[in-house]
C-alpha cells in the first residue's frame, strides 16, 4: 500500500535559521504530494502542493520539489521565524480509488527566538 | 462562507456509551472523509464519501459508522466508544473534478473515552 515517512521531531530551531523536514513516499503510481501545516488548537491548512515530479510547490517562504527518482517531497525554508513553529505533515494522495490523503506521521517545529 | 464545521469541539465518554460527531460544510463539495490523529501516526482515515448517498470504509473503520443523506452533512457515529477510540477527530471536504482539488480541514474534534 501506499505510506509516507517524514524525519521524526521534534525539530528546534533559533530564528533565522534553515529548515529541512524530509519526507519519502511509497506509492503505487503517481500520487500527487502535499505539506500540511497544523498550528496550536487547529485544524490542518494546505501549505503547498505538487501534482508531478519535478514540479516545486512554494508557498509563504516554503519550498518541496517533486522528486520522483528519491521518492522524495522535502520540505525547506531559508530563514525561520517564531510563527512558523507548528506540526508540518507530509501527504500523498492519489487521484484514483478512495483519493484520501495518506500521512506521514508529522514533525513538530520549535522555533526559538 | 463558513468552511468545514464541526461539533462538538470537545466530548468525554464513558466506555459502552454512543455518540455523534458532526460535520458539515457549505462548499458544495461531493467528497467528504473523517480522520483520526493519534499521537505519532499522522491522521488515518476512517470512512469517507464521494457523494449524498455513497460511503465507503477508509483505514480503520471498526467502531464508526458514517451516512450521507445530504451534500452538505457527514455525521461520525461511535456505537459503544471504547478508550481505544480516544483521539482528535476531523472532517474534510473537497470538489471532486478534474485536476488539483484542495481538501479543506475542519477544526477538529477532541474526544476522551473513560
Amino acid at each position: 500500500g501506499n505510506s509516507v515517512t517524514q524525519m521524526e521531531g521534534p525539530v528546534t530551531l533559533s530564528e533565522e535559521a534553515f529548515l529541512t523536514i524530509n519526507c519519502t513516499y511509497t506509492a503505487t503510481g503517481y500520487p500527487s504530494l502535499f505539506w500540511y501545516v497544523q498550528y496550536p488548537g487547529e485544524g490542518l491548512q494546505l501549505l503547498l502542493k505538487a501534482t508531478k515530479a519535478d514540479d516545486k510547490g512554494s508557498n509563504k517562504g516554503f519550498e518541496a520539489t517533486y522528486r520522483k527518482e528519491t521518492t522524495s517531497f522535502h520540505l525547506e525554508k531559508g530563514s525561520v521565524q517564531v510563527s512558523d513553529s507548528a506540526v508540518y505533515f507530509c501527504a500523498l494522495r492519489m487521484d484514483t480509488g478512495r483519493r484520501a490523503l495518506t500521512f506521514g506521521s508529522g514533525t513538530r517545529l520549535q522555533v526559538q527566538p | 462562507n463558513a468552511g468545514v464545521t464541526q461539533t462538538p469541539k470537545f466530548q468525554v465518554l464513558k466506555t459502552g456509551q454512543s455518540m455523534t460527531l458532526q460535520c458539515a460544510q457549505d462548499m458544495n463539495h461531493e467528497y467528504m472523509s473523517w480522520y483520526r490523529q493519534d499521537p505519532g501516526m499522522g491522521l488515518r482515515l476512517i470512512h469517507y464519501s464521494v457523494g449524498a448517498g455513497i460511503t465507503d470504509q477508509g483505514e480503520v473503520p471498526n467502531g464508526y459508522n458514517v451516512s450521507r443523506s445530504t451534500t452538505e452533512d457527514f455525521p461520525l457515529r461511535l456505537l459503544s466508544a471504547a478508550p481505544s477510540q480516544t483521539s482528535v477527530y476531523f472532517c474534510a471536504s473537497s470538489p471532486t473534478g478534474l485536476g488539483f482539488n484542495e481538501q479543506f480541514f475542519g477544526p477538529g474534534t477532541r474526544l476522551t473515552v473513560l
